[in-house]
């Protein structure tokens, strides 16, 4: 099983739609959580940390289930600047190494 | 604040050529420093890190090395580049600590092109 699994997508939607992407993860000894984003050809960027009791920036909504170990990412109002490869993130045992989701396609539509 | 270079941006080799890529990290002291690899239609491939000069831990057996002759430096080299090193090579950094727990800030990156 791998680390880290996203569906890889692509995910079309219109402008002003909610959006959601799951993750699961197979450590059940993680402690940390992010979800990156990364745009065509350019470095990965943080978009948030996950916590255990969830978090929210602005349309941006992340939740951790450990006991389904699973994060997910909801995406209110979507932008056509949302359009993008949305990574999720888990450390591993190594207490050093992240490990990276091969991310899930996220395109935005007029 | 925080800042990370890498350089080349592109970089396209012959096989059996040797490879430099370099990263700086600045506005930082005592980082954390990592290379990582992201070939085509996969994830990101840990390849080292290092938490502090002349520590470098290797994740994945390869033909590549790295050094970390200063604080804020940390090199990826090959001897011989094989068709297979091609990829989008980023270095990053996370704060001094449990570097895995940390958020990992990313370089801009070298695209690189074994032919």
């Amino acid at each position: 099983r791998k680390e880290v699994e996203q569906d890889p997508g692509p995910f079309n939607v219109p402008e002003g739609a909610t959006v959601a992407f799951n993750c699961t993860y197979s450590n059940s000894a993680s402690q940390s959580f992010f979800w990156y984003r990364q745009d065509c050809r350019k470095e990965p960027k943080l978009l948030m940390s996950v916590y255990s009791s969830g978090n929210e920036d602005g349309r941006f909504t992340a939740q951790l289930n450990r006991a389904s170990q699973y994060i997910s990412l909801l995406i209110r109002d979507s932008k056509l600047s949302d359009s993008a490869t949305y990574l999720c993130v888990v450390n591993s045992n190594s207490g050093y190494a992240l490990n990276f989701g091969k991310g899930t396609s996220l395109l935005v539509t007029p | 604040s925080q800042t990370i270079h890498q350089w080349p941006a592109t970089l396209v080799q012959p096989v059996g050529s040797p490879l430099s890529l370099e990263c700086t990290v600045e506005g930082t002291s005592n980082p954390n420093l990592y290379w990582y690899r992201q070939a085509a239609g996969r994830g990101l491939q840990l390849l080292f890190y290092s938490v502090g000069i002349g520590q470098i831990s290797s994740e994945v057996p390869q033909n590549l090395s790295a050094s970390r002759p200063q604080d804020r430096q940390f090199i990826l080299s090959s001897k011989k580049l094989l068709l297979s090193d091609s990829g989008f090579y980023l270095c990053a950094w996370s704060p001094l600590g449990v570097g895995g727990s940390d958020t990992q800030y990313f370089g801009p990156g070298t695209r690189l092109t074994v032919l």
